[in-house]
């Protein structure tokens, strides 16, 4: 099945210690997405990828960057983990000019900071 | 700028019973909206989604939900609700030419024996 697979389910990193979360896709999507979502609350969008087009929030801190290595796979680099950033992280794909097709989510890393 | 508001924290419903979760959108223009289930420790899942056409859409799991212009509303309902469907409910817009989804804050749905 056609899908979106998220690495590790469950990380658990030092305060400052860099972290690195990926996110694979087989269904050839162009649009690649990472949300960040706290206990409770919505998801919030961190940044975006239009095939290599990368495309950051406003309020996305500097501490969170991105790659994107061809149209698989997708990473999500946490240069120096806060306490504030345990979340579960979800990647989400889209098809290319898909603005009313629904996001498919992966199931999600989530990330604890010790 | 978009944005949703789900009224509702956490709704309690006995099963069997029937369940309607409030979602308020606000947007310029026509919406794409989109109703998301999300059950412990997992991603999101698409429920149904309206862009255009008949305002009442069906879903999976025996979800519909109305999109009414005149009040901002995309209320999702199910007639009568089973144990499985404990979970969080998540209603968001999208933007025409944004490519960006805008969330609620969600609805906890708990549902009583």
């Amino acid at each position: 099945d056609a899908m979106v697979i998220q690495n590790p389910r469950y990380q658990v990193t030092q305060f400052g210690k860099p972290v690195t979360l990926s996110c694979s896709q087989t269904l050839n999507h162009n649009v690649m997405y990472w949300y960040q979502q706290k206990s409770s609350q919505a998801p919030k969008l961190l940044f975006h990828y239009y095939d290599k087009d990368f495309n950051n929030e406003a309020d996305t801190p500097d501490n969170f960057q991105s790659r994107r290595p061809n149209t698989s796979f997708c990473f999500l680099d946490i240069r120096s983990p806060g306490l504030g950033d345990a979340a579960m992280y979800l990647c989400a794909t889209r098809p290319r000019g898909g603005d009313n097709s629904p996001l498919h989510f992966g199931n999600g890393t989530r990330l604890t900071v010790t | 700028a978009q944005s949703v508001t789900q009224p509702d924290i956490h709704i309690t419903v006995s099963e069997g019973a029937s369940l309607e979760l409030r979602c308020n959108y606000s947007y310029g223009a026509t919406p794409y909206l989109f109703w998301y289930v999300q059950s412990p420790g997992q991603g999101l899942q698409l429920l149904l989604k309206y862009f255009s056409g008949d305002t009442l859409v069906q879903g999976i799991k025996g979800f519909e939900a109305e999109f009414k212009r005149s009040q901002s509303s995309f209320n999702l309902r199910k007639p009568s609700v089973h144990w499985s469907d404990a979970a969080e409910y998540f209603c968001a817009v999208g933007a025409v030419n944004a490519g960006k989804s805008t969330f609620g804050d969600g609805t906890t749905l708990t549902v009583k024996p």
